[in-house]
Parts: structure tokens; sequence; C-alpha cells
């Protein structure tokens, strides 16, 4: 029930095109979903964040969709860049203590 | 600020021997995290602190790990005998308060030999 399940696993996407992950958890008491960018030899770095009273928000390029119903939440990166090539793990938080997805490995290519 | 640092960047080690990794928090952050992140696992909440108090120790894998902080500007991390399969990447990150956006160090690459 502590799990949060993220797909997909790696992600090829052209240049300009639409990046989605996917990510799904079972507690109900989780209230804070964030998204976090991880480039090669660096810590994850916050880059988008939602609360379950909202179904979708926007910064930019990426958009957090949220489905409290299905338990569900999912992150939209709009045209792609070579830049946003990195890794990108969901999380889920009743308080402190994160439980972080698996990880998505997305290559953007030029 | 130069956010949440760590030391050293990299550490190799024979089994058996003790390591000790440091981190400093972003100057007024409240909460104090020790993440290990590996290939199979991801990542792992290892321990958490809040105003140097140490309240969730349940992801410390064995007694071989212990964590300290002494003040609210540092922090370790200690692996007392090291084994190989303690090789892992470890994080350290802060935040404002316990439910708030974490920053992260650039972590510690440990290889155990």
């Amino acid at each position: 029930q502590q799990q949060v399940k993220q797909s997909p696993q790696s992600l090829i996407v052209q240049k300009g095109g639409i990046s989605i992950i996917n990510c799904a958890y079972e507690n109900t008491a989780f209230d804070y979903f964030p998204w976090y960018q991880q480039f090669p030899g660096k810590g994850p770095a916050l880059l988008i964040a939602i609360r379950p009273d909202v179904s979708e928000k926007k910064e930019g390029r990426f958009t957090i969709s949220f489905n409290k119903s299905a338990k569900q939440f999912s992150l939209h990166i709009m045209d792609s860049q070579p830049g946003d090539s990195a890794t990108y793990f969901c999380a889920a938080s009743p308080s402190y203590k994160y439980i972080f997805g698996t990880g998505t490995r997305l290559k953007v290519l030029a | 600020d130069a956010g949440v640092i760590q030391s050293p960047r990299h550490e190799v080690t024979e089994m058996g021997q003790e390591v000790t990794l440091r981190c400093k928090p972003i100057s007024g952050h409240n909460s104090l995290f020790w993440y290990r992140q590996t290939m199979m696992r991801g990542l792992e909440l290892l321990i958490y602190f809040n105003n140097n108090v140490p309240i969730d120790d349940s992801g410390m894998p064995e007694d071989r790990f212990s964590a300290k902080m002494p003040n609210a500007s540092f922090s370790t991390l200690k692996i007392q005998p090291s084994e190989p399969r303690d090789s892992a990447v470890y994080f350290c990150a802060s935040s404002p308060g316990p439910n708030e956006k974490l920053f992260f160090g650039s972590g510690t690459q440990l290889s155990v030999l």
C-alpha cells in the first residue's frame, strides 16, 4: 500500500514531441505529489508538484494531471527538448515520508 | 545559498572499513533527510531529522548504519563496518519543514570493494 508505481521505465521522444510519464498509488492518505528531475551526477530537483484538491497544474511546458478517483497522476512535457533528457521520479507523501517511484529515463532526440 | 553540500563526492573503500558521509543543509531548514539510491531499490529514506532530533530511523538497514546531527548545520552518516552491498549513491536533503519541498545535495557515490 506504500508503493508508487511508475511507468514507463524508459522513454524516447523526438524533439518537439510530448513526453508522458504515469504514476499510480494506493494509499489514500497521500496528499502531496511532486515530480523530481535528476541529471547524471546530480541530486533530484523538484520540477512541479500538486495536491489532490486540483486536477491539473501547469508550469511552463510541464503539466501534472491528477485523477483522485483512479489514484493516478501523470507528468506531461510539452515541446520536449534535448535538454529535458534526464531521469524523472514521481513521489507521493502523506507527511515527511516521500515514497518515490522507480524512475523514468527520458531521452529526447534532437 | 550554496544549496545542500555533501562530502565527499566519491568514496572508494574496502570491506570492513568505516565510512563517514557528511552533509551541510541549507541554512534555516529544520528538516534533514538521508536517502540511498540504487538501481534495484530506487530512492529509499534512511533517516529523518527534525530540529536536529532523529524522528524516523526505520529505513536504516541495520546496526552498521548510524546518523547524527549535532547541530543545525551539520549531519553525518556512518557505516561501520562497510560491506560491498552498501555500494550506492547516498543523498542528503533538507527542507524548511517536514512536508515541504525537498532540496537534495549532489550525493556521495560510495563503492565498497
